[in-house]
């Protein structure tokens, strides 16, 4: 059963715009919230985090969203850059277990 | 830099054959690390959780006899393939989280992929 879900497999956005990837979660004990970015080959990279009892977390161009009543958590990428280009999970964290989304593939165009 | 480095990155065997895939956490002690399998287009999907001392926790459906896990120190997890097959053929990432870094941060290696001939 899959407790963090994906549903765009990809985005492709323009050098310059927003990059807004998604994320949904079944499990209403989950405590904290992670993004990774994975490139091809390579392990993933942690980017950012939100814990459970805020709603907004912001980092540079990224920021995270986070709305527990909807069970929905975002990743804000603004202004998007080619070197953005990766997969990103989203993970979310109960006790010692971290259960990952399928992955959204970015596409920046230049 | 990395914290934490896993070898090889890639490995091509025989079927029939054992791989070894080592996990190392370079500047921190771990006590748990955990390790990933990750079919193309597909998630991180647990296998099993490597506790130092002790048994490793395997995920239900990973086969604790094909898939050894060894954690001998606080730095140092292993995970042997056994008797590999071409459906072994994956991409295994070995993952430790820093306690001291804030407790929410998995540190991943680099990653292997396994390809099974």
């Amino acid at each position: 059963d899959q407790q963090v879900k994906q549903n765009s497999p990809s985005l492709s956005v323009q050098e310059g715009r927003i990059s807004i990837l998604n994320c949904d979660y079944t499990n209403s004990m989950f405590d904290y919230f992670l993004w990774y970015k994975k490139y091809p080959a390579e392990g993933p990279t942690f980017l950012i985090s939100i814990s459970s009892i805020k709603d907004k977390n912001e980092d540079g161009r990224f920021t995270v969203f986070l709305n527990k009543s909807a069970k929905h958590l975002s990743l804000h990428i603004v202004p998007s850059q080619p070197g953005d280009s990766a997969v990103y999970f989203c993970a979310a964290l109960t006790g010692n277990q971290f259960y990952f989304g399928t992955g959204t593939s970015l596409t920046v165009i230049p | 830099g990395a914290v934490v480095s896993q070898h090889p990155s890639r490995v091509i065997c025989k079927s029939g054959t054992s791989v070894k895939i080592e996990c190392r956490s370079l500047d921190f002690q771990a006590t748990t690390m955990f390790w990933y399998r990750q079919f193309p287009k597909q998630s991180l999907m647990l296998m099993a959780t490597s506790n130092e001392g002790s048994k490793a926790t395997y995920e239900q459906g990973v086969e604790k006899d094909k898939f050894l896990i060894n954690h001998a120190s606080l730095t140092l997890s292993t995970l042997t393939v056994t008797s590999a097959h071409p459906e072994d053929s994956s991409f295994y990432i070995c993952s430790a989280r820093d306690h001291n870094r804030g407790y929410e941060k998995l540190f991943f290696g680099s990653g292997t992929q396994l390809s099974v001939l």
